[in-house]
């Protein structure tokens, strides 16, 4: 059973920067980052294979935010630079299966306000 | 990377059949058969219910269905149940390396 935690989340003021993590319970996957503000819908942010050599983002985020991971410790990262109020958003990683995210982490808040 | 367009509510009467809707583009919904749907409860995570426009993942009911038609999928409940009220996003592959969804689907049983 895949079980996948976020943490890393809090208060950051606007142009601030701040670093996610996602645990992946000792497996080596292909991740995505999603995002959702507060009492809006889903928005895809970014992807990493999992042998790290392809990495892609959404228009939103691109120069901004970097996914990064480190296989040996089953975790995955995503460094977020920049920020302002739109970042603001619970943010979840999940694991992709054939093009689709089949197991979702709890999420970590993250909201930017000064 | 436009948003995929869902209806914003839809409802239905326990038992009865309800279907949402989810149009994309050519270059989205209608370039792959990378659709998958997500069911989502309040204050949890997005739950995968169908992938590849059709097939459904281990322990989710019959009762869930995808299909597509040129730039549109649907996702169809049908036998309704209390537990199916929750909000459902479309997502699609887009091809140029990205992802996109929908803008969600408030789903009420009445």
């Amino acid at each position: 059973q895949v079980q996948l935690v976020e943490s890393g989340g809090g208060v950051v003021q606007p142009g601030g920067s701040l670093r996610l993590s996602c645990g992946t319970s000792g497996f080596i996957l292909t991740m995505h980052w999603v995002r959702q503000a507060p009492g809006k819908g889903l928005e895809w942010v970014a992807f990493t294979r999992n042998d790290g050599n392809d990495k892609y983002y959404a228009d939103s985020v691109k120069g901004r935010f970097t996914v990064s991971r480190d296989n040996s410790k089953k975790m995955v990262y995503l460094q977020m630079n920049s920020l302002t109020v739109e970042d603001t958003a619970i943010y979840y990683c999940a694991k992709d299966d054939h093009w689709a995210l089949d197991y979702w982490g709890q999420g970590t808040l993250v909201t930017v306000s000064s | 990377q436009s948003a995929l367009t869902q209806p914003p509510s839809a409802s239905g009467s326990p038992g009865q059949s309800v279907t949402i809707s989810c149009t994309g583009t050519s270059s989205d919904v209608g370039g792959h058969n990378y659709v998958s749907w997500y069911q989502q409860h309040p204050g949890q995570a997005p739950k995968l219910i169908i992938y590849e426009v059709s097939e459904r993942p281990s322990g989710v009911p019959d009762r869930f269905s995808g299909s597509k038609s040129a730039n549109t999928a649907s996702l169809s409940v049908s036998g309704l149940q209390a537990e199916d009220e929750a909000d459902y996003y479309c997502c699609s592959y887009v091809g140029s390396k990205s992802w996109v969804f929908g803008g969600g689907t408030k789903l009420t049983v009445l």
